[in-house]
């Protein structure tokens, strides 16, 4: 079972367009983290949300943490060919003393042509 | 720089012989963390360490060992690869557990 929902899958757009992504769970996460992965390289981390309801915004790209801490979206206004990659989402659970989950979604596969 | 390093990035081998894929970071971290990546699969967490000397399984361990001997450096070691185990593979670390994940450039197993 998956924990962590990401939609669309694959998402191929014009440069100059608009795009959300979407992660979403039935689980509650104490934090949610925003990951960007360009071919051949290892994931890096764009944003991190904690509080319900949160709204982060990073140049073009607005991330937004559920009020319930369940969901999150990333916005990406005007895209460029340098926003495709691979977005992930990774949510962290507490699960007890001090152990702590990260567990990440399949992942966006964001293409935007030029 | 503040980095993680992999090595090797690529590494093509047969199915039985013991193979190790460095992972070393110069951020003086506690954390570190071994993922596999595989198509429709997303990254899966392989094993974990939270400090020196500590580590424990983490999703997929079947098939892998780590080591955790020094703070900087954690190593994953195939004893016997397999095929099954064709894969890219991110050691990562972080602060602690749960802060943000600071990933190496990765290394493409393929084991025939």
């Amino acid at each position: 079972t998956q924990l962590l929902e990401q939609s669309p899958q694959f998402l191929s757009i014009q440069e100059g367009e608009n795009l959300t992504v979407y992660c979403n769970s039935s689980s509650v996460f104490s934090s949610l983290q925003w990951y960007r992965q360009e071919p051949g390289e290892g994931p890096v981390l764009l944003v991190t949300v904690v509080t319900g309801g949160e709204v982060k915004k990073l140049k073009r790209l607005t991330f937004q943490f559920g009020d319930a801490r369940k969901d999150s979206s990333l916005h990406i206004t005007a895209a460029q060919p340098g926003d495709t990659g691979l977005y992930l989402c990774a949510g962290g659970l507490n699960s007890g003393g001090s152990n702590y989950k990260l567990t990440f979604g399949k992942g966006t596969l964001l293409t935007v042509n030029p | 720089e503040a980095q993680v390093t992999q090595n090797p990035r690529y590494l093509i081998t047969v199915t039985g012989k013991k193979l190790t894929v460095t992972c070393s970071q110069n951020m003086n971290h506690e954390y570190m963390s071994w993922y596999r990546q595989d198509p429709g699969l997303g990254l899966r967490q392989i094993y974990y360490s939270m400090n020196v000397e500590v580590t424990d399984k983490g999703d997929v361990p079947e098939g892998y060992k780590v080591s955790r001997k020094e703070k900087r450096n954690f190593p994953l070691i195939l004893e016997s690869p397999s095929p099954n185990q064709t894969s890219l593979y991110f050691c990562a670390s972080s602060l602690w557990e749960g802060s943000p994940l600071h990933f190496g450039n990765g290394t493409r197993l393929t084991v025939t």
